[in-house]
């Protein structure tokens, strides 16, 4: 099966930087997904990435190696409402979407 | 995403009941899928429907059994379900799947609770 490991928990304070990593190992590769889910919702898709880089979005921003296996998801000027958890998600050789169990970030004030 | 539906949000049966959860997608895609998540668990994908057939089935236990009667209606029936079937049952829809950026959009789940 497919390897999509993420941290459990992390915590960070309102108007921080927090970054959560994802590695994976997987057969093949064809793009990577980040979601939120807040408690109790259904996830929410936040980000794609295919290409080797950094792509932004207003506060978030996503980034590939695929050489690596590596992806992280950086959130700026963090806010009290950004805390949820955050699903890892690659799409492997046969197109097939394997997630991770989900990083849990808690913003204190 | 309010464009995918599900009912009921919470369920609570006895492990000899006979239920069904239902998932409708207002965004006009072909692909449907049923997840299970668990508490600590990555999302386990269960079924996949493309143009109404299914193209996977991930090893699910038979008292799980879909139906997808159009591109736009997805159910669940569940019937002598086990304690550990307990967990959040998250339908999702995209456009194609298969396709690299193809993107699923997801309900807000059941909350389903076996006795």
């Amino acid at each position: 099966g497919q390897n999509i490991d993420q941290p459990t928990e992390m915590t960070a304070t309102e108007g921080a930087i927090v970054q959560i990593n994802c590695t994976y190992q997987t057969s093949g590769f064809n793009g990577l997904f980040w979601y939120q889910q807040h408690a109790g919702e259904a996830p929410t898709f936040l980000s794609y990435n295919v290409l080797d880089g950094l792509e932004e979005k207003g506060r978030f921003s996503s980034f590939l190696s695929r050489s690596k296996g590596y992806s992280y998801l950086l959130l700026k000027e963090l806010q009290m409402k950004d805390s949820a958890s955050y699903l890892c998600a690659v799409r492997d050789g046969d197109y097939k979407l394997s997630f991770g169990a989900g990083t849990t970030v808690t913003v204190r004030a | 995403e309010t464009g995918v539906t599900q009912t009921p949000r919470h369920l609570v049966m006895g492990m000899t009941n006979k239920k069904s959860l239902k998932c409708e997608q207002h965004l006009g895609h072909n692909a449907m899928y049923w997840y299970k998540q668990s508490a600590k668990k990555p999302l386990e994908l269960m079924f996949v429907y493309n143009f109404k057939e299914q193209t996977e089935n991930n090893s699910v236990p038979s008292r799980f059994s879909p139906e997808c009667p159009n591109s736009s209606h997805l159910f669940l029936h569940l019937h002598t379900l086990q304690p550990e079937d307990s967990a959040l049952y998250l339908c999702a829809s995209s456009q194609d799947e298969g396709k690299g950026a193809d993107t699923q959009y997801f309900g807000p789940g059941t909350r389903l609770t076996v006795l």
